[in-house]
């Protein structure tokens, strides 16, 4: 059973640029997260998305921004880059079982210079 | 709001028992999860605590009591390979997949 891909791994971006990340659940898994990662701050939660829909969303701005596809695959959005916005972007995938347990991807580092 | 607090670093050597402590403040959650994480990669999930007491899994064990607003992770016979940061993490009441996470916890293992 494939695991929770994300693409791409890394990427550097410039102040003002946007950037599209995408993650690909394990199959069956219909609900996606995702959580910025930090050294400062830690894993912080972004938003949730279950059957194409926004389930629950974090306390970041307007520029994070996501979406999920009918085939549960899930991309979010940055625009308007900062350089505080330098993180590894994390994407998780769960079934509607209620252990807790998230399937995390490898992660896209994204850099912003 | 909830915040979940753990120790920023721990240190054991090999062979050894170490506790990971996770106190939080929130208002109410469906359970305390645990994930470990290498440099690098991706979190893995190690196990989960939707009832108070003690869940053993392998050489993991984790323990809740929502009483204390506590939980731990207990790790047993230490090997190099655990060497990792661990995090604590609730899940809130809603139907979501929304974790709030620790701040966690980098453990090295020394030979």
């Amino acid at each position: 059973k494939a695991g929770v891909t994300q693409t791409p791994r890394y990427l550097i971006k410039t102040r003002g640029q946007q950037v599209t990340l995408s993650c690909s659940p394990i199959s069956g898994h219909r609900s996606v997260s995702w959580y910025q990662q930090t050294p400062g701050q830690g894993l912080q939660f972004l938003f949730e998305y279950f059957s194409e829909t926004q389930r629950n969303k974090g306390n970041f701005p307007g520029r994070f921004s996501g979406r999920q596809f009918s085939n549960s695959r899930s991309e979010m959005n940055v625009s308007t880059l900062e350089l505080g916005d330098s993180a590894l972007y994390l994407c998780a995938s769960s079934s509607t079982g209620d252990t807790g347990e998230l399937f995390f991807g490898e992660g896209s580092r994204l850099t912003v210079l | 709001g909830q915040s979940l607090e753990q120790p920023s670093e721990v240190t054991a050597v090999e062979g050894a028992i170490v506790q990971i402590n996770c106190t939080y403040q929130t208002s109410g959650f469906y359970g305390l999860s645990w994930y470990q994480q290498h440099d690098g990669g991706a979190p893995t999930f190690l196990s989960y605590n939707a009832l108070d007491g003690l869940e053993e899994t392998g050489r993991f064990s984790s323990f809740l009591s929502r009483s204390d607003s506590y939980g731990y992770l207990l790790l047993q016979e230490l090997q190099m390979k655990d060497s990792a940061s661990y995090f604590c993490a609730v899940r809130g009441l809603s139907a979501t997949n929304k974790l709030i996470f620790g701040t966690g916890t980098l453990l090295a293992v020394q030979p």
